[in-house]
């Protein structure tokens, strides 16, 4: 069975701070996505990482995997507000094409 | 461009009620997906449409059922609401090829009472 665990589950960090969020996964897979979802709303997508060693970056956020490891980070880089939302890693299984989503980690950014 | 369409986007059902969420894509995508969200579990996937003509089990498929109706459509069905399927739902659709990635409807959500 896939297990996809992302943590922390919760992150509260200030204004200014840089912090990593991390998404394990139990089974080999190449493909894994970041989303943003911000309340009562649906989900973005933010990356789609292709092979081992893939890096995205886009303003605030980066992205990389590790499928050796089956890991996956999203670095957070001088934290706003307007980066609070709940953030989900999901790997792609291949066959049959099915995607199987982390717990998400809820982000609070204060002032 | 509308994307990935849910009707409806809120929902209260009595407990044994039936039930047909739909949802539409118009991006040409060949897979299909049904997921539920509830809190602290992320989302678990329902049912899926890796293409047209064909339909499999996800994580959670008790209770529900599915058709791929044709390429763009694909619909969950309750068909006796239970309280333990409250939960807000989201259809989601990719290419199948490629990077694959899913875009998502903006969500049902469902109360069982």
């Amino acid at each position: 069975e896939l297990k996809v665990e992302q943590n922390p589950l919760f992150l509260s960090m200030q204004e200014g701070k840089n912090y990593t969020i991390y998404c394990n996964y139990s089974t080999t897979s190449d493909r894994l996505y970041w989303y943003r979802q911000d309340p009562g709303k649906s989900l973005e997508s933010l990356f789609v990482l292709l092979s081992n060693g893939a890096v995205k970056q886009e303003g605030r956020l980066m992205a990389s995997l590790d499928t050796k490891a089956r890991l996956s980070t999203l670095h957070i880089t001088a934290a706003v507000h307007d980066l609070s939302a709940t953030y989900f890693c999901a790997v792609d299984m291949g066959a049959g094409n099915q995607f199987y989503f982390g717990t998400g980690t809820s982000l609070t950014v204060i002032p | 461009n509308a994307g990935v369409t849910q009707t409806p986007k809120f929902q209260v059902l009595k407990t044994g009620q039936s039930m047909t969420l739909q949802c539409a894509q118009d991006m040409n995508h060949n897979s299909m997906y049904w997921y539920r969200q509830d809190p602290g579990m992320g989302l678990r996937l329902i049912y899926y449409s890796a293409s047209e003509g064909t339909t499999d089990k996800g994580e959670v498929p008790n209770g529900y059922n599915v058709s791929r109706l044709n390429k763009r459509e694909f619909s969950l069905r309750l068909e006796s609401a239970a309280p333990s399927q409250t939960s807000v739902y989201f259809c989601a659709s990719s290419t199948g090829t490629g990077a694959r990635t899913p875009f998502f409807g903006q969500g049902t959500r469902l109360t069982v009472v």
